[in-house]
């Protein structure tokens, strides 16, 4: 069956520190990925995506994510915490084209230390 | 304006109203998706449309009646609803030129119903 698994519910890390999120998927087809983060009260945002090519992506406000097929997983990382990245933070897979349906983690909830 | 918009943000209804959501996608995308955020439950996929036609319905209540006029607008049509259906209503749209098919949020509306 098809899931995606994010292990920690909740995270706290002290600003400056460095961040990982744990993303673990089940998907039979080559998986397209993706990461969100959803702040109170609003949509969520794409962060990056990972389809093909360099297993390391770069994504937007300094995230970076790695694709690894041997441990299915694609975890979200960041060198340096900011307060303003406290949020909720979405894994996802994605079929091939012409299927629209992802399938979303549960979330993980980033708080950070001033 | 750009991206994806929802309108109202926050709706506050009683179980016999009648109100309706709209969401404008202004990326000249294809597909489009209303999906229920609860509070401690995953991101739920309500209806799929794919130019303008619904390929998507998960086994979603009918007091919900998704309208899909063209590729642009979306409408989630409420009646008689639950206090149970209390949630965030998010809207997505994804397609257009990008290879990987990548799905773009509203903001979301906040419904309360009492």
């Amino acid at each position: 069956a098809q899931s995606v698994t994010q292990p920690d519910i909740h995270i706290t890390v002290s600003e400056g520190a460095s961040l990982e999120l744990r993303c673990n998927y089940s998907y039979g087809a080559t998986p397209y990925l993706f990461w969100y983060v959803q702040s109170p009260g609003q949509g969520l945002q794409l962060l990056l995506k990972y389809f093909s090519g360099d297993t390391l992506v770069q994504g937007i406000k300094g995230f970076e994510a790695e694709f690894k097929r041997s441990q299915s997983s694609f975890n979200l990382r960041k060198p340096s915490v900011h307060w303003s990245d406290a949020a909720e933070y979405f894994c996802a897979v994605g079929g091939t084209s012409g299927t629209y349906k992802y399938i979303f983690g549960t979330g993980t909830r980033l708080k950070v230390l001033a | 304006e750009t991206g994806v918009t929802q309108t109202p943000r926050h709706l506050v209804m009683g179980m016999t109203n009648k109100k309706s959501l709209k969401c404008e996608q202004h990326l000249g995308h294809n597909a489009m998706y209303w999906y229920k955020q609860s509070a401690k439950k995953p991101l739920e996929l309500m209806f799929v449309y794919n130019f303008k036609e619904q390929t998507e319905n998960n086994s979603v209540p009918s007091r919900f009646s998704p309208e899909c006029p063209n590729s642009s607008h979306l409408f989630l049509h409420l009646h008689t609803l639950q206090p149970e259906d209390s949630a965030l209503y998010l809207c997505a749209s994804s397609g257009g030129t990008e290879v990987v098919e990548t799905q773009y949020f509203g903001p979301g509306t906040r419904l309360l119903v009492l």
